[in-house]
């Protein structure tokens, strides 16, 4: 069974500093990945996805990924942290009609 | 406001009861997704419709089922409550698909139903 790790369950970054929000997913020959925010009291938004395409994906609000096949990896990045980027953030997996999710992160914005 | 709408917002029952929750997906959309979201068992995928039939089935117990009527809102059926049953549950909507979709359809969450089993 397809399996999604996010190996950080809280990151903290000072704002305007980088955010890494690290995700590795189960190998598959041709996987379908997600990332997700959630916002305190809110549903999941959709940040990118990557779906065989390019393997740097750009998202919405400044995120982009990059899927590593040989890491089997689909690591989230943005440049520069804001504070109303504190949120709760998913990476999934789809395939053969099973979504899988991680744990979450917990991204924490200090001033 | 991602247009998807659930209700009740909050729902407290006792355990051995039964509750249904209400989904109206976004006007256009298709597929209605349910997700279930817990302290023990993370983010799960429940089920998927499309335009009125089942199309995917995820982690969904059998004490749970769901439906989605000919105007394409969808209702969760949870019997038998227990208390790990507590739960954020959310419903997802999307254009298409017909074939599960998550690889070319965006899904439109609803804001969900915190569900407290006493």
């Amino acid at each position: 069974a397809q399996s999604v790790t996010q190996l950080d369950s809280h990151v903290s970054v000072s704002e305007g500093t980088p955010v890494l929000l690290r995700c590795n997913y189960s190998s598959s020959y041709s996987p379908s990945l997600f990332w997700y925010v959630q916002h305190p009291n809110k549903g999941l938004q959709l940040l990118l996805k990557y779906t065989s395409a390019a393997t740097l994906v750009k998202g919405i609000n400044g995120f982009e990924a990059e899927f590593k096949k040989s890491e089997t990896s689909f690591h989230l990045t943005k440049p520069s942290a804001h504070m109303s980027d504190a949120a709760e953030y998913f990476c999934g997996q789809h395939n053969n009609n099973d979504m899988r999710f991680g744990a979450g992160t917990r991204l924490t914005v200090k001033p | 406001d991602s247009g998807v709408t659930q209700t009740p917002k909050h729902l407290i029952t006792a355990t051995g009861q039964r509750v249904t929750l209400r989904c109206s997906p976004r006007s256009g959309d298709l597929s209605v997704y349910w997700y279930q979201q817990s302290l023990d068992q993370g983010l799960q995928f429940l089920i998927q419709y499309y335009n009125g039939e089942e199309r995917a089935k995820g982690n969904i117990l059998e004490r749970f089922s769901a439906q989605q009527f000919p105007d394409l809102h969808s209702e969760l059926n949870l019997s038998s409550l227990e208390l790990g049953d507590s739960a954020l549950y959310f419903c997802a909507s999307s254009v298409g698909g017909a074939g599960g979709g998550w690889s070319y359809n965006e899904q439109f969450f609803g804001p969900g139903t915190r569900l407290t089993v006493l």
